[in-house]
């Protein structure tokens, strides 16, 4: 079955240093992948998608790499921010149907 | 104006009861979801419907019945709450793209369910 992983539970970093999460997956080849932001007791947030022919997607200080021969997903926030403290989650399609799947997610802290 | 709301955001209940979660989207999407998150804050899909028919049926236990009056509208009704049940349920709504063409999920705030 699909299987995704989120290297760390937890990241504490520097404000001002950039933060890094991985996300792997196994056993299939989505089309596309998406993360998501969650702040605690809210719903998680969407933040970018990257197609699989798309190898970096920016939006802002954030910036996604997918790379389907490693299955795997980078996410990085540069010059992080307190505010940018949050769980983050990725998430691929299904094989079939058109939910997602989530991995566990990275709580990253950072401090000022 | 919330996107998609549920109600209630917090539910404690007693063991057996019977309870139920109510959500509404305002974006005019076509598909909806339940979605579980345990106390490992592991986001898990439970159902999704697409126009009023029901799409996934995530191996629930069949105490959990979606019903979805209208597109706009999905409820859950939780039978014999068992003290396993408690988590954060979060309804979403997504617009279907077609196949490989990314639907991104927009979230409500969740239900706390304690089952005690």
């Amino acid at each position: 079955s699909q299987k995704i992983e989120q290297n760390s539970e937890a990241l504490n970093i520097q404000e001002g240093k950039t933060a890094t999460l991985t996300c792997n997956y196994t056993n299939y080849s989505p089309a596309y992948l998406q993360w998501y932001r969650q702040d605690p007791g809210r719903g998680p947030v969407f933040l970018l998608l990257i197609r699989e022919n798309e190898k970096e997607k920016r939006k802002e200080r954030l910036k996604v790499t997918f790379d389907t021969t490693l299955k795997q997903s980078l996410f990085h926030i540069t010059a992080s921010q307190p505010a940018d403290s949050a769980t983050y989650l990725c998430a691929l399609d299904r094989q079939a149907g058109t939910a997602l799947i989530f991995g566990k997610g990275t709580t990253l802290s950072v401090s000022s | 104006d919330t996107a998609v709301s549920q109600t209630p955001k917090y539910l404690v209940t007693q063991m057996g009861n019977d309870k139920s979660i109510k959500c509404e989207q305002n974006l005019g999407h076509d598909t909806m979801y339940w979605y579980k998150q345990d106390s490992k804050k592991f986001l898990k899909i439970m159902f999704s419907y697409n126009n009023k028919e029901l799409i996934i049926n995530e191996t629930v236990p069949n105490r959990f019945s979606p019903k979805s009056p209208d597109k706009a509208h999905l409820n859950l009704h939780i039978n014999s709450l068992e003290l396993g049940d408690s988590a954060v349920y979060f309804c979403a709504s997504s617009q279907e793209k077609g196949p490989g063409s990314g639907n991104t999920i927009y979230f409500g705030e969740g239900s706390w369910l304690t089952v005690v």
